[in-house]
């Protein structure tokens, strides 16, 4: 049971528009800390996606979004296109925990 | 250009050890912060361990059992693991972590990790 809580799974046709939603609570998001994302292509090391939210690392195209609210935290990906299936991971920092902590996952499929 | 390489998995019985390393190019090791994070088989990932300037973290299923250090003039990584138990198998990927401060770090480049098998 991962501390931030990710649906398991999100999928979408080609063009469209889906988010990915990442709960955390009052020790981690709702504490202040920052929320980052990386990609885990299948087969592959994970990627920074985005961090402090909504910023994104030189690379990563603008389909790309982020977002804070109160204790929550998301991903928005538009014009979806077959390239972006993979795994979505959230990540923040716990202060109850004292460590850093990963939400358990979101397998995207393009269908 | 960064390049993280880890090396040293493998299968060790319950109870060994293993040490893993992490070759690092691209940048100074001592001038970031380091992490080790692992994914078990068909799981997510589990921040596992961070060196940030002299402080060393770990997570509480690795306290006590793992430590963390690095050679500045091999600027390597290191993770020496010992009384390793089967859920301690994983990939384990090396990664450059922000020094921004703990509630905003993050993990901007990674290895392609180790593979460690606990098994008897």
């Amino acid at each position: 049971q991962s501390v931030l809580t990710q649906p398991p799974s999100v999928s979408g046709a080609p063009g469209l528009r889906l988010t990915i939603s990442c709960t955390g609570s009052s020790s981690n998001i709702g504490a202040g800390n920052d929320v980052h994302w990386y990609q885990q292509v299948p087969g592959t090391a994970p990627r920074l996606l985005m961090y402090a939210y909504s910023n994104r690392p030189s690379g990563v195209p603008d389909r790309f979004s982020g977002s804070k609210s109160g204790t929550s935290a998301s991903l928005a990906i538009t014009g979806l296109q077959a390239e972006d299936e993979a795994e979505y991971y959230c990540q923040s920092y716990d202060s109850s925990l004292s460590g850093w902590i990963f939400g358990g996952g979101t397998k995207l499929t393009v269908l | 250009e960064v390049q993280l390489l880890e090396s040293g998995g493998g299968l060790v019985q319950p109870g060994g050890s293993l040490r893993l390393s992490c070759a690092v190019s691209g940048f100074t090791i001592s001038s970031y912060a380091m992490t080790w994070v692992r994914q078990a088989p068909g799981k997510g990932l589990e921040w596992v361990s961070s060196l940030i300037g002299g402080s060393l973290y770990y997570a509480d299923s690795v306290k006590g059992r793992f430590t963390i250090s690095r050679d500045s003039s091999k600027n390597t990584l290191s993770l020496q693991m010992n009384s390793l138990r089967a859920e301690d198998t994983a990939l384990y990927y090396c990664a450059r972590q922000t020094k921004v401060g703990a509630a905003s770090s993050y993990f901007d480049f990674w290895g392609q990790g180790t593979l460690v098998t606990v098994s008897s």
